[in-house]
């Protein structure tokens, strides 16, 4: 089945630093979707993208879409404590069949 | 609005019994996702519905797994007879269509001694 690659796995960064995770594919997707989850919490949704080149903010939060469809960024700027959490990228595939979430990303901020 | 609601929060239930999870969507969404996470093998998708009919089931993992929705706001996640392996949290979301993005609920936690 379909496969979705994040990195880091985890990654530990000062409180006010900026933050840059990706998502990549080996297919084609059409829609490229960022969610945080917090401990005990469901997975939130933070940004939705949908068209090749796409770049979206959400206050400190930006994502975009890849150019070639295969691989999606999410960028926190002015890291703050309230950013820890797993962060997880997920999609629909070109046929729009399939829906998969990628393994997630760890974020701890150190004070 | 209403989010996703689930119920129950917490389960804690002995081996070899019934456990049933409730799950009521977003108003005027039409699709419903029920996922389940665990350390091991992160959210994995176990079945979800469109318009009520259950679209794909192939993550089920096996017969003690049964999900319906018998109206647009309500669905149940059963699983008879339950095992320690099942022990994970069990996620519902919904979307306005299936290709669309979703909302998830606080997921239900379970356990299984």
């Amino acid at each position: 089945g379909q496969q979705l690659n994040q990195s880091p796995q985890s990654m530990f960064i000062q409180e006010g630093e900026d933050v840059s995770m990706n998502c990549t594919s080996s297919s084609i997707f059409n829609t490229w979707l960022w969610y945080k989850q917090d401990p005990g919490e469901g997975p939130v949704l933070l940004i939705a993208l949908y068209k090749a080149g796409e770049l979206t903010s959400n206050g400190r939060l930006t994502a975009q879409f890849g150019i070639t469809r295969k691989d999606s960024f999410l960028n926190i700027s002015a890291s703050i404590p309230s950013d820890v959490g797993i962060y997880f990228c997920a999609g629909h595939d070109n046929y729009g069949q399939n829906f998969v979430f990628g393994p997630g990303t760890r974020l701890s901020v150190l004070p | 609005d209403a989010g996703v609601i689930q119920s129950p929060r917490h389960e804690v239930t002995e081996m070899g019994q019934e456990v049933t999870l409730r799950c009521k969507p977003i108003s005027g969404h039409n699709s419903l996702f029920w996922y389940r996470q665990t350390m091991m093998r992160g959210l994995e998708l176990l079945i979800y519905f469109n318009n009520n009919v259950p679209i794909d089931d192939s993550g089920m993992p096996e017969d003690r797994f049964s999900a319906k929705m018998p109206n647009a706001s309500f669905s149940t996640l059963k699983i008879q007879p339950s095992e320690p392996r099942d022990s994970a949290v069990y996620f519902c979301a919904s979307s306005r269509t299936a290709t669309y993005e979703q909302y998830f609920g606080p997921g239900t936690r379970l356990t299984v001694t």
